[in-house]
Formats: C-alpha cells, structure tokens, sequence
C-alpha cells in the first residue's frame, strides 16, 4: 500500500553478494506489479513487471517473486554492484481504473 | 518512439503565488498519465491520473489541481502555494487502455521548493 511519509528502510550489501527487497501490497484487486529503481533527482526507471497469474519471473540479474496469498513482492538482485544503488519501488496497479500506487520504497546502499 | 517532458526541472516560488507544471508526451496517442509528488526521502504518492481529455481523478485533496487540455498534454497547477507544497513533481504516462498492463514511463521531474 502507500505509505508515502514514512522514512525509506535502508538495505546495506556488499558488492558480489545477493540482494532481496521486499514490499507489500494492500489491494487484492491488484492484478499488475512494478519494480522501479529511483536515483537521486532522477525519475523512476522501469526494472521488471510480473502479472498477478504469475509467482516468478526474471529477467537479467534481477528476478521478481509474488506472494498473491500474503500479498508480498520480492526483488532478488543477483551479484549487486556499486551501479545498483539507488532507491527501488514496488507499484501496483489495481484491475479497475488503472491508478497505479507506489509501496513506500527501500534505499539500497551497496559497499565496495 | 515515446518520450515524455516535465519543465521546467526547477522551481522557487513564495508562499501564496500560482502554480503551473506541465508535461506533454510524444509519440503515442490517448496515453493514461499521472501526476505524483515526492517528498524528500520518501514514496511517491499519486496525486491525479487521467485517462482521456478533461477526465481528471483526484487522489488526495489538496491545494492542487489538474487539467487536461489536449490528449498528450497534463498540467498542475495551484492558485496560491502553501510551504508544505514543496516537493519533487513527476509525471508519468502509460499505454491505453487503462487496464492493460503495461509500465509507466516518467519525467525526469520537477523540484519545487516554496518559500
């Protein structure tokens, strides 16, 4: 759901390992999930989708999983790099009227 | 191909002046497009979206509104900037129609810092 005032969670890794971002979602209408990356003054970018019929898709080093049952999404990073820092959003886009919301964001911060 | 631009990228205005922002998308035709706003260090949060010319959704009453004038073309504006308007503005389109799921593509964004 949005929880556009709070504080974004940070998430520190070192470089080469794995990441996992995790976001939750409110609307169980919601059948169309985002993950964007955000960097600093920038707009979001598009990273990967995945369609509420589906539990996992991947793409290139970065693999989306959904939990339609607790309603949860994880973004799995494989190999991050010093590249990958940035804040990253989940969005949802609800099966009626198309309003597409943003989850409340995580900073990911990766040390070389 | 599509592209979508947000000016002007930064702004200062005092407290009680008008507003204007405007986004315009090229190179599609009836897109779906959004307007959200940005606090420093936080989520994004939707604060219109409209699906054709002159439909306007509102998410969150404020001192903001909207308008559509042509298809590829979103404005926000206010009449009189109140402090807690400062933000980071983004504009975001996606295909048509509506529930087709597809991603947005945003603007580069508008820092607005009222004082």
């Amino acid at each position: 759901g949005e929880s556009v005032g709070l504080h974004l969670p940070t998430l520190s890794v070192q470089e080469g390992d794995n990441s996992i971002i995790n976001c939750a979602y409110s609307n169980s209408a919601s059948d169309y999930f985002i993950w964007y990356k955000q960097e600093s003054g920038k707009g979001p970018q598009f990273i990967i989708d995945i369609r509420s019929n589906m539990d996992k898709r991947q793409g290139q080093r970065v693999t989306v999983l959904l939990n339609k049952t607790v309603k949860h999404l994880s973004l799995q990073i494989a190999a991050t790099q010093p590249g990958d820092s940035a804040v990253y959003f989940c969005a949802e886009k609800n099966n009626q009227g198309g309003k597409l919301i943003f989850g409340q964001g995580t900073e990911l911060s990766v040390k070389p | 191909s599509q592209t979508i631009h947000q000016w002007p990228a930064t702004l200062v205005q005092p407290v009680g002046s008008p507003l204007s922002l405007e986004c315009t998308v090229e190179g599609t035709s009836n897109p779906n497009l959004y307007w959200y706003r940005q606090a420093a260090g936080r989520g994004l949060q939707l604060l219109f979206y409209s699906v054709g010319i002159g439909q306007i959704s509102s998410e969150v009453p404020q001192n903001l509104s909207a308008s559509r004038p042509q298809d590829r073309q979103f404005i926000l504006s206010s009449k009189k900037l109140l402090l807690s308007d400062s933000g980071f503005y983004l504009c975001a389109w996606r295909g048509n129609p509506v529930d087709m799921n597809t991603e947005a593509f945003f603007g580069q964004g508008t820092r607005l810092t009222v004082v």
